[in-house]
């Protein structure tokens, strides 16, 4: 079963507004992804973490590998209407040959 | 021509009915994966695969089976359908997992 816990389920905002969604695991990880999946497709890779602390940006994303390597949380500023889709959390445990993937984030943009 | 294709995008079938999905890719991965997205349940992993000898089942094999033909080509097949196998089905391959995996646009099957 899901080994991730990823929150909220689900956001519906306004358009400009700051989104901010996070994944929480008992384990430690070594490595933290971040997904976006658009309606339709299969979800692509936009932001990967390596280290404790690390702090990534891409364009108007910003994400974070939690200190204690058990957490990490995805921003995105000033949203817009082509940000909805679901949004995916993925981890590589420590020792783990596999991604863990979280539940999933759908984001919704009112324009 | 997309890293991961899978064939066909959209299918229905009938209950009790054998389905193969297809998945190629053009990246040169030796890893390819097998998973299933159902609405709030996320991604899981059905089978994966390291190399074309090395076939592993995820958490929810039962009911499926894959064959590695090559290394650019994963297929996973449904022996005997049933209606709860409804869902997206997605391919993917990596590099190594750090790298995270590229996936492909997904199949939709509906079983009926």
């Amino acid at each position: 079963g899901q080994q991730l816990n990823q929150s909220p389920q689900s956001m519906f905002i306004q358009e400009g507004e700051d989104v901010s969604m996070n994944c929480t695991s008992s384990s430690i990880f070594n490595t933290w992804l971040w997904y976006k999946q658009d309606p339709g497709e299969g979800p692509v890779l936009l932001i990967a973490l390596y280290k404790a602390g690390e702090l990534t940006s891409n364009g108007r994303l910003t994400a974070q590998f939690g200190i204690t390597r058990k957490d990490s949380f995805l921003n995105i500023s000033a949203s817009i209407p082509s940000d909805v889709g679901i949004y995916f959390c993925a981890g590589q445990r420590a020792y783990g040959n596999k991604l863990v993937f979280g539940a999933g984030t759908i984001l919704r943009v009112k324009s | 021509d997309a890293d991961v294709t899978q064939t066909p995008r959209n299918r229905i079938t009938k209950t009790g009915k054998r389905i193969m999905l297809e998945c190629s890719q053009t990246k040169g991965h030796d890893r390819m994966y097998w998973y299933r997205q159902d609405p709030g349940l996320g991604l899981r992993l059905i089978y994966y695969s390291f190399d074309v000898k090395d076939i592993n089942k995820g958490e929810i094999s039962d009911g499926y089976s894959v064959s590695r033909q090559a290394q650019a080509k994963f297929s996973l097949s449904l022996e005997s359908a049933i209606p709860n196998q409804t869902a997206l089905y997605f391919c993917a391959t990596s590099e190594g997992i750090s790298y995270g995996y590229t996936f492909g646009s997904g199949t939709r099957l509906t079983v009926v």
